[in-house]
């Protein structure tokens, strides 16, 4: 079955730098990739998702990128804030089973001091 | 508008006892799906519905799990003979059905076995 890695665990950076956070998928049928952001005692909240027949999305500060042919997607958010700071999971979708089941990697704590 | 709604927030139980755990949907999601987040630990898949039936239940990590979902809405997810192993936050995401379609998150019911 599908097995998503993330890396790093933690990230810390200066308010104003930019961060990076990288996952890996082993299914290449899987085709859709959302990122969570999490905060404490609260639920995931989706902040970016892209398709596999898209190799880049936007929104404000933050990046996905996607490569299919290396099977990894990553996360960039630039211009760092310290209300960035919260537990960050990428997934990914892979076909069949429950049409919409999500394969989480084990989430990167990010750190941003003012 | 509403969000998934989850309740109890917080769970505190005796090894032994049953509890059961309540998931109440977006309005207008037919996909319905429950993950359990041990500490520290990224979301681990344990069933999903679709109206009523429950397609994929694979996730489920023994027969003392059980969920049912009734009118297409509210969903309850029940542990019996509870072990303290089960100590994890359990969370709920609805959505339209099909893969890659948004899940949105509850806040979760934090369970403790004592």
């Amino acid at each position: 079955g599908e097995n998503v890695e993330q890396h790093p665990s933690t990230l810390s950076v200066q308010e104003g730098d930019s961060a990076v956070i990288k996952c890996t998928y082993s299914d290449s049928a899987s085709n859709y990739f959302p990122w969570y952001k999490q905060e404490l005692g609260k639920g995931p909240q989706l902040i970016i998702d892209i398709r596999s027949n898209v190799g880049e999305k936007k929104d404000q500060r933050i990046a996905v990128t996607l490569n299919k042919t290396a099977k990894h997607f990553s996360l960039h958010i630039t211009e760092t804030q310290p209300e960035d700071s919260a537990v960050y999971f990428c997934a990914a979708s892979p076909p069949g089973g429950s049409q919409g089941n999500l394969i989480f990697g084990k989430g990167t704590k990010l750190s941003v001091k003012p | 508008g509403a969000g998934v709604s989850q309740s109890p927030s917080n769970k505190v139980t005796e090894k032994g006892k049953d509890v059961e755990l309540r998931c109440d949907p977006i309005s207008g999601h037919t996909a319905l799906y429950w993950y359990r987040q041990s500490l520290g630990q990224g979301l681990e898949f344990l069933i999903y519905f679709q109206g009523n039936s429950a397609p994929d239940k694979s996730g489920l990590p023994s027969d003392r799990f059980s969920a049912e979902r009734t009118g297409g809405s509210v969903s309850t997810l029940t542990i019996q003979r509870t072990q303290q192993e089960d100590s994890a936050v359990y969370l709920c995401a609805s959505s339209f059905p099909g893969i890659g379609q948004p899940q949105h998150f509850g806040d979760g019911t934090r369970l403790s076995i004592l």
